[in-house]
């Protein structure tokens, strides 16, 4: 299994331009998240997914769209970047079949960008 | 959300035992207590939980005090590989449904010395 895969992994963009970060995974799961760490700090959520057809905000979702067509797939979506969005961001999966105090999420590598 | 206190940084010399600690003094008798770590230049991967008795994997222990207001992740023989930033992550199984979002703080950076 390749587990989670993020692409791409660096990307440098102009303020007010558009991009979609890419999310997939092959181990099946229900659960999908977006989370975005600035320097030096923690991971912070911006979306996540419970399911194919279904996501909700997180606690940073201003400026990013997500969509969940698939269980595999789960893109970023940012509008009309923002310096402020410059960041790594980081997508992640869990099956989600116990309880939510037992479940673990898996990361992928992450994807470094940079708004200029 | 319960919070944690962990120490900005820590070293550690090549083959020793770590021990990395974890306050959290506001725990609900409920929450699961997560570790995870981030390699450099990495995403984060899960390392141990527990919710009241003491913890062994194949990666590391974690002790988890008797008031479980504390708890620490134990590394029984550091190698560089291990130098990362570790998180203390406290769970709450009664989460509304779908907000399992893990709550990171800032971490303890931990450096491995050859």
């Amino acid at each position: 299994n390749a587990g989670v895969t993020q692409t791409p992994k660096f990307r440098i963009l102009k303020i007010g331009q558009s991009m979609t970060l890419q999310c997939t995974q092959d181990m099946n799961h229900n659960y999908m998240y977006w989370y975005r760490q600035d320097p030096g700090m923690g991971l912070k959520l911006i979306y996540y997914s419970v399911g194919a057809g279904i996501t909700d905000k997180g606690e940073v979702p201003n400026g990013y769209n997500v969509s969940r067509s698939t269980t595999e797939d789960f893109p970023l979506r940012l509008e009309l970047a923002a310096p402020s969005q410059t960041s790594v961001y980081f997508c992640a999966s869990s099956p989600a079949g116990g309880l939510a105090s037992t479940d673990t999420q898996y990361f992928g590598p992450g994807t470094r960008l940079t708004v200029l | 959300d319960a919070k944690t206190t962990q120490p900005n940084s820590m070293e550690s010399n090549e083959e020793e035992p770590v021990h990395l600690p974890c306050n959290h003094s506001t725990i609900s008798g409920t929450d699961y207590i997560h570790w995870y770590r981030q390699l450099p230049s990495q995403g984060p991967e899960y390392v141990i939980h527990g919710l009241t008795s003491n913890v062994n994997n194949r990666m590391a222990s974690l002790a988890i005090a008797e008031d479980r207001k504390s708890s620490t992740l134990i590394l029984h023989r550091a190698t560089l590989r291990d130098a990362a930033v570790y998180y203390c992550i406290l769970r709450d199984p009664y989460q509304s449904f779908g907000n399992e979002k893990l709550t990171f703080g800032t971490g303890t950076r931990l450096t491995i010395i050859p």
